[in-house]
């Protein structure tokens, strides 16, 4: 499958700093990326949608001024943690799809994820 | 209500042996796709295998089967032989609309498989 690369892998920062999330496809382009937030031992859930040259689309709840999305390429979004507090200690984790198909069955294709600790 | 119900937080399974994880959902699209991925502790999502709400056939790929259910609105994981590199974290989850609409992903709570020696 294709590959999607997301970096870092694990961050701590000081809290009141900000801290940004890379999330690259390296294989294939895509024209949107989704941002996803995990607490331990739970499930994805979704913060916000990036497509290519556009703003973000957040979900209900987030707030886009604390988690800034940009997706200034079809190969890049990124996802900076602005005023970074301990509560905003998290697994972040990245998806993309491949092509612009809107078609029900193409898979998203996840990164890593970046484990933030804020201290 | 859950669009994703995964009621098993935790499995066991014998090495070799098969192991079924459950998965139901709720949608009132006519076309949407359903996906199960794995989370190892290291983070990573790995997808295993997907099943189109028109295909009429469960899917498969390797070991990994999915046991469709439309009527009941389930899409259960079938792992048949399992491996100790088995144990982790299955997500199902869910894509709903029609093509050129939505393309989110809503995951379920996850159920943790442990595969014993």
């Amino acid at each position: 499958g294709a590959v999607v690369s997301q970096h870092p892998s694990r961050v701590i920062c000081k809290s009141g700093t900000s801290v940004k999330i890379e999330c690259r496809s390296l294989d294939f382009q895509a024209t949107t990326m989704f941002w996803y937030r995990q607490f331990p031992k739970q499930s994805l859930m979704l913060m916000a949608t990036s497509n290519e040259g556009s703003k973000a689309t957040y979900e209900q709840g987030v707030e886009k001024d604390k988690f800034l999305i940009n997706h200034a390429s079809l190969t890049l979004s990124t996802l900076t943690v602005t005023s970074a507090h301990p509560e905003d200690s998290s697994f972040y984790i990245c998806s993309a799809r491949a092509g612009t198909s809107m078609a029900v069955n193409t898979e998203a294709f996840f990164g890593q994820g970046t484990r933030l600790t804020v201290v | 209500a859950q669009k994703i119900t995964q009621t098993q937080p935790g499995m066991f399974v014998q090495e070799k042996e098969a192991v079924t994880l459950d998965c139901t959902y709720d949608t009132s699209d006519q076309s949407y796709g359903l996906f199960w991925y794995k989370q190892p502790s290291s983070g990573e999502m790995i997808f295993l295998i997907y099943q189109g709400s028109y295909d009429e056939q469960n899917a498969t790929e390797g070991r990994y089967s999915l046991n469709f259910q439309k009527a009941r609105k389930s899409a259960n994981l079938v792992i048949s032989a399992s491996q100790l590199g088995d144990s982790a974290m299955y997500f199902c989850a869910m894509r709903e609309g029609l093509r050129g609409s939505n393309y989110k992903l809503t995951f379920g709570k996850g159920t943790l498989l442990t595969v014993n020696p």
